[in-house]
């Protein structure tokens, strides 16, 4: 089965917030990473949390990770059209990356 | 600043042909990485360069062989493209800061091929 996890699509409304789930198998994962994929392009590096902490927040983005229950989530508040799009979360530590399947994440105006 | 930079962008082969993907980047990182993205699966590591004349396996490399040309440009090669084979392949690169542990990665923007 898959090593990272997550719901496949989501929608919410614009201006309401957007919370995407994580779940992760790998306890020595060092770093946890949220990155952006919009249509045609690449994936684009959100963020990313160290192992050793419990939250962080960078502008309308929280990260939280609850490492007992291996469960990371992505925070978007006030979320706006322009934040339609995949959002993968991934585990790494050395080497080794793991994605999950992405989640769709779609606005509605 | 360009970043990752791949060519081509776009690429349709026929059943038994070969092509080289090229993939360059300007950051200084010593690690490379090629992935290959399907449709609900996420993306899957087929190889691997941790520095500059080492490269190594992922998750699914069969079909595939790599060179690592320097430390700017890592290419992946089909030898003989099979239809199971079309995907969009993402190349990657990271800085490593010490025993193992890798800076977050920085994507190139796709190349997307289709086998017939």
């Amino acid at each position: 089965g898959e090593d990272v996890e997550q719901s496949l699509f989501l929608s919410v409304r614009e201006g309401d917030s957007s919370v995407i789930n994580c779940t992760y198998t790998d306890s020595s994962s060092t770093y946890l990473y949220w990155y952006k994929q919009e249509p045609g392009a690449g994936l684009q590096l959100l963020t990313y949390i160290f192992s050793n902490m419990d939250m962080k927040q960078d502008q309308r983005l929280t990260v939280l990770l609850n490492k007992k229950d291996k469960h990371l989530s992505l925070r978007i508040a006030d979320t706006q059209t322009g934040d339609s799009a995949i959002y993968f979360c991934a585990e790494g530590h050395n080497n080794d990356m793991r994605f999950g399947a992405g989640t769709r994440l779609t606005v509605k105006p | 600043n360009a970043g990752v930079t791949q060519t081509p962008k776009f690429q349709v082969l026929k059943t038994g042909q070969s092509m080289t993907l090229q993939c360059a980047q300007d950051m200084n990182h010593n690690s490379m990485y090629w992935y290959r993205q399907d449709p609900g699966m996420g993306l899957r590591l087929i190889y691997y360069s941790a520095s500059e004349g080492t490269t190594d396996k992922g998750e699914v490399p069969n079909g595939y062989n790599v060179s690592r040309l320097n430390k700017r440009e890592f290419s992946l090669r089909l030898e003989s493209a099979a239809p199971s084979q079309t995907s969009v392949y993402f190349c990657a690169s990271s800085e490593r800061v010490g025993r193992g542990i890798n800076q977050p990665q920085h994507f190139g923007d796709g190349t997307r091929l289709s086998i017939l």
